[in-house]
């Protein structure tokens, strides 16, 4: 069963500060894709990471993925209270399916 | 961009009642709808893969007398709740993979949820 966990569930971190969640995937993939959820709403597309190694930077934001480890990694730079959110990290699956599979999500308040 | 339309955002409906959730693609065809469930401060769980002109693929688990999909053309997919019950209260989030090709490089797109109630 293909299972994707994120790490940590909850972060609750000062503004100005650093600070990285983590993606780790049971299944082959070199699809890696990341979302943010704000209460209530849709999700809106972040960073679309295809290869290893594969490094994208939005702002403070900076993801990257290790498909050897299947390993993500979204890097939160000098934290502001904007960035309040549930992120979610997505497999995309290579067997011909085209799903994506979710991560358990990260929720991320950023106390001013 | 690619834009997904989702129908109705928010329904409330009545325990034995049946609810139709609509996911349009506006500006491109989609050969692959997804319908995902979404519970209060957890994941997204895939119910179903909506293939245009083909039956939709459920995931394990979930069933498909309750969530009845329809992908009646390249444009718009269809969830029907049925015997709706307070349990399936929940968010609806519907998906569509750009039949071109591109949903690789840029990822599908969303629809904006639909927040179904039963009462």
């Amino acid at each position: 069963e293909l299972k994707v966990e994120q790490n940590p569930l909850f972060l609750s971190m000062q503004e100005g500060k650093n600070y990285t969640i983590y993606c780790n995937y049971s299944t082959t993939s070199d699809r890696l894709y990341w979302y943010r959820q704000d209460p209530g709403k849709s999700l809106e597309s972040l960073f679309v990471l295809l290869s290893n190694g594969a490094v994208k930077q939005e702002g403070r934001l900076m993801a990257s993925l290790d498909t050897k480890a299947r390993l993500s990694t979204l890097h939160i730079t000098a934290a502001v209270h904007d960035l309040s959110a549930t992120y979610f990290c997505a497999v995309g699956l290579t067997s011909g399916t085209y799903k994506y599979i979710f991560g358990t999500g990260t929720r991320l308040k950023v106390l001013a | 961009g690619a834009v997904v339309s989702q129908h109705p955002s928010r329904v409330i409906c009545k325990s034995g009642t049946s609810v139709k959730i609509e996911c349009r693609s506006l500006d491109f065809q989609a050969t692959t709808m997804f319908w995902y469930r979404q519970f209060p401060k957890q994941s997204l769980m895939l119910m179903a893969t909506s293939n245009e002109g083909s039956k939709a693929t459920y995931e394990q688990g979930v069933e498909k007398d309750k969530f009845l999909i329809n992908h009646a053309s390249l444009t718009l997919s269809t969830l029907t709740v049925t015997s709706a019950h307070p349990e399936d209260s929940s968010f609806y989030i519907c998906s569509a993979r750009e039949s071109t090709g591109g949903a690789r490089v840029y990822g599908y797109t969303f629809g904006s949820g639909t927040r179904l109630t039963v009462v």
